[in-house]
């Protein structure tokens, strides 16, 4: 079945780039995210990726998609301490773009100051 | 701007209990969805609603899970004899369409099961 799998702890210091990585398996899916989870708070839609392209950048994010290795990374540049997160993964249940959403187990960011 | 709201954000119930978990999607969405997330697991898919009725369920939503859209605004989660396994934050999310994109979350209830 369809699995995401991702890095669970990541450390930087504020205003280094993160990169946190993620692997995916159904090679179907027109869609790939990126959620956020703050610190009490529900999962917030930060981006996604259309399965055509291989990059997609929106202000300090980047987004980069390799179907070949069905690997997904994240970006943030200039990283601050309000970007500490835990940053989930997702790929629609039955690729496409329909579906349900399986999320990998997040990949927690720790911004140092 | 519009968001998903979930009532209430902390529930503790004792094993056996029933719970019942409100959400209330965005006005002008029309698939809705529940996942979980076990302390330290993955958010995993439960069950997922369109036009009154379940479109697709999980093997975790078994028959002590049911949900409901009462009125025009909610949409309810009930455990009807709750575990201790089954302490979890739930999410719930709405979309416009059947595409996951743009899918919105709530800020999660917590159901703590002692």
């Amino acid at each position: 079945g369809e699995d995401v799998e991702q890095s669970l702890f990541l450390s930087v210091r504020e205003g280094d780039s993160s990169v946190i990585n993620c692997t995916y398996t159904d090679s179907s899916s027109t869609y790939l995210y990126w959620y956020k989870q703050e610190p009490g708070a529900g999962l917030q839609l930060l981006t996604y990726i259309f399965s055509n392209m291989d990059m997609k950048q929106d202000q300090r994010l980047t987004v980069l998609l390799n179907k070949k290795d069905k690997h997904l990374s994240l970006r943030i540049a200039d990283t601050q301490t309000g970007d500490s997160a835990i940053y989930f993964c997702a790929e629609p249940t039955y690729g496409g773009s329909q579906g349900n959403l399986i999320f990998g187990k997040g990949t927690k960011l720790s911004v140092k100051p | 701007e519009p968001e998903v709201t979930q009532t209430p954000s902390h529930q503790v119930t004792q094993m056996g209990q029933e719970v019942i978990l409100r959400c209330v999607p965005i006005s002008n969405h029309l698939y809705f969805y529940w996942y979980r997330q076990i302390l330290g697991q993955k958010v995993e898919f439960l069950v997922s609603f369109y036009n009154n009725e379940i479109s697709e369920k999980s093997e975790i939503f078994d028959d002590q899970f049911s949900v409901e859209r009462p009125d025009g605004s909610n949409f309810t989660l009930k455990i009807r004899s709750t575990k201790l396994e089954d302490s979890a934050m739930y999410f719930c999310a709405s979309t416009t369409s059947g595409g996951v994109y743009e899918q919105y979350f709530g800020p999660g209830t917590r159901l703590t099961v002692t």
